[in-house]
Parts: structure tokens; sequence; C-alpha cells
């Protein structure tokens, strides 16, 4: 596999229920984000990771939970989510972003419904 | 703080038709700029970049040129097809410190290409 993959692609869970979201990417990088695409709002980043340090928590919930085990693998676990966090998680990677300016390479999403 | 503003879509064309698509942005200093492209189904890709003022990006037939002095970055094809259809996002990187890694987002611009 190459790029950046996720998993699952679609997950519906209700409000009670613990799920969590998977991305790795097979680039080499060094560091990976994840962000939130909702209907008819901008991107979200919400959690930066470089070097499997959190750099970034852009004010979200504690419902969302990071992990970053090694540079390949990003996790978002999910607890007690509402309606309204429904949208398409993206997760993406980059090489060190403080070592100068790099492209962000976006996995295709996991469409996230709570019901 | 950094902003980035898209003009309203959806944008409905015909095949070979020209297509603008506007990006203006409010950052400070002379920051890179992005176009990102996100096909059905799938995360985005980079699609162009200027690194500083009039700079054009190309690829694909998309061309943008960035303007310092009307602070944007405009899309445009001069004939679209059908294979374009998909939704575009001007992109702003974070200058520095603790804005490293940071992509502010507009709203994206959906564009449907009809044969």
């Amino acid at each position: 596999e190459t790029g950046v993959t996720q998993t699952p692609r679609h997950l519906v869970m209700g409000m009670t229920n613990k799920k969590s979201l998977k991305c790795e990417q097979h680039l080499g990088h060094n560091a990976m984000y994840w962000y939130k695409q909702s209907a008819k709002k901008p991107l979200e980043l919400m959690f930066v990771y470089n070097f499997k340090e959190q750099t970034e928590n852009n004010s979200v919930p504690s419902r969302f939970s990071p992990e970053c085990p090694n540079s390949s693998h990003l996790f978002l676990h999910l607890h007690t989510l509402q309606p309204e966090d429904s949208a398409l998680y993206l997760c993406a990677s980059s090489q060190n972003p403080t070592g100068g300016l790099y492209e962000q390479y976006f996995g295709p999403g996991t469409r996230l419904t709570v019901t | 703080g950094d902003s980035v503003t898209q003009m309203e879509g959806p944008v409905t064309l015909s095949e070979e038709a020209f297509l603008t698509i506007n990006c203006t942005y409010t950052a400070t200093g002379y920051p890179s700029l992005f176009w990102y492209v996100q096909y059905p189904g799938e995360g985005l890709q980079l699609l162009l970049k200027a690194t500083k003022a009039d700079d054009k990006g190309s690829n694909k037939g998309f061309e943008a040129t960035y303007r310092k002095e009307t602070t944007s970055f405009h899309l445009e094809k001069g004939s679209v097809q059908v294979s374009d259809s998909a939704v575009y996002f001007c992109a702003l990187p974070g200058a520095g410190g603790t804005s490293y890694g940071k992509l502010t987002f507009g709203q994206g611009t959906i564009l449907t290409v009809h044969p």
C-alpha cells in the first residue's frame, strides 16, 4: 500500500459507544494530522503530531482522544459523541513542518455518523 | 488571525467552459498559498502552489497567480472537463512558531461540469 490509508471508511455509532479511527502513512513522514470536515464549514484542524509528540490541540472536546504510537500510525479514540460530531474525519501527513513548507498528503477519510 | 475566503458555490459549467474560482486571504507577511482538490470519495490532493508574490502555480491545466496587492490567489482553467468535477479548496499555511503545520482552508467550492 502507498500513501495515507484510513480505516474504517464508514462508521455508524451510538452516543454511548466507544470506537477508534485508524490512520497509517507509508510515506516516511514525521508529522500527522487529524481534520474534521463538516458540511458547509471549512476544514477544521483538530490535532497535530510531530515525531510522535502532540504539538497542536485546536480546542477539541475531550470526547476525542488522539494517540500517536509512532510516526506512521495515528488513532482517534471516540467516546460519548454527540450527533453534531457526525462528519468526515481526514488524516494527513507531511515531513517535519518546522523544517520548512511541506505538502500535506491526505487519506480518503472516515465518514462518521453518530446516532 | 489568518483567514481564507473563497467564492460561494456551487459552480456548474458545461464542458470546455472557462473556470474562475476566487480566493482572497488575510495573513501576516507574505505566506505561500495552495489550492487543494477533493474528488468524490477521496481525500484532498495538492493541485498547485505559489511560494511568493507574482508566482504562478500551474498543474493539469489549472493556474493561479499570487497577487500581493489584492491578497488574492484565484484559480483558473481555460477549458474544463467532466473529470474536473470536484471540491476545490484554497489554503494558507502557518508562517511559523506555533503555526507550523497548520493549514487554514477556505470553505471549499463545489464544481460540477456537465458534458
